[in-house]
């Protein structure tokens, strides 16, 4: 079945305690990119990744950090986190094959609930 | 101000009822309009895609974009409580790259 598997998808943790959460696709996707939603501000892009070993920032990647080493996997790292990270974090990837077409579309993973305290 | 504008509901209707959700923006670069629906503790799904103006068909679903206006819509017709769920518009511009820009959302509960 084709799928974003994120893990964990809940997560309470202390500040300033460094934390994974590991993001993978199996469709072979080149882009992935990682996105946080909150009330009232929807989805805000935090970084993206166009292929192996080439990512960038998003709207709000202050405090975070990402790798690409390998096509399916695009793991996100908080170093020191804070509470104003607090979150519903999202991976999600898309083809580019498909970009500009009606299948045009980004997959997304099931969702990872962050507390810091 | 945003680029994207939603009314974030909650929108509560009868079952059967047509619904119409909406979405503005200020730029004038997006050419492509998407909807996604997000159920509570998912991710979003891709539900609608549209590309520059005029409106696509897809069962229940319709999706109208008014470049003049900047204003894109999500009609549901003989709406069910399945359809009860977050509605997400997104765009993006011709020449990025998969970065889209997503609206808040808009909480719709179908009341059976």
């Amino acid at each position: 079945e084709a799928q974003v598997t994120q893990n964990p998808r809940y997560l309470i943790t202390v500040t300033g305690k460094k934390l994974t959460v590991t993001c993978s696709q199996n469709m072979n996707h080149e882009y992935m990119s990682w996105y946080r939603q909150d009330p009232g501000l929807g989805l805000r892009q935090i970084y993206y990744s166009m292929n192996v070993e080439v990512t960038d920032k998003g709207d709000v990647p202050e405090g975070y950090k990402v790798s690409r080493k390998e096509k399916r996997n695009f793991p996100l790292i908080l170093e020191s986190p804070s509470p104003n990270q607090t979150s519903l974090y999202f991976c999600a990837s898309s083809s580019f094959r498909d970009r500009g077409r009606s299948n045009e579309k980004l997959f997304f993973g099931s969702g990872t609930q962050l507390s810091v305290l | 101000q945003k680029e994207v504008e939603q009314d974030p509901g909650p929108l509560s209707v009868p079952e059967g009822a047509i619904v119409s959700l909406n979405c503005t923006y200020s730029n004038s670069a997006f050419q492509y309009f998407m909807w996604y629906r997000q159920y509570s503790r998912k991710g979003p799904e891709l539900l609608m895609y549209t590309y520059s103006s005029g409106n696509k068909e897809d069962g229940r679903f319709t999706a109208q974009v008014d470049k003049s206006s900047k204003y894109i819509s999500l009609f549901i017709r003989d709406s069910q409580p399945s359809d009860s769920a977050t509605y997400l518009c997104a765009m993006r511009r011709m020449d990025s790259s998969y970065k889209l820009i997503f609206g808040s959302g808009t909480r719709l509960l179908v009341r059976p």
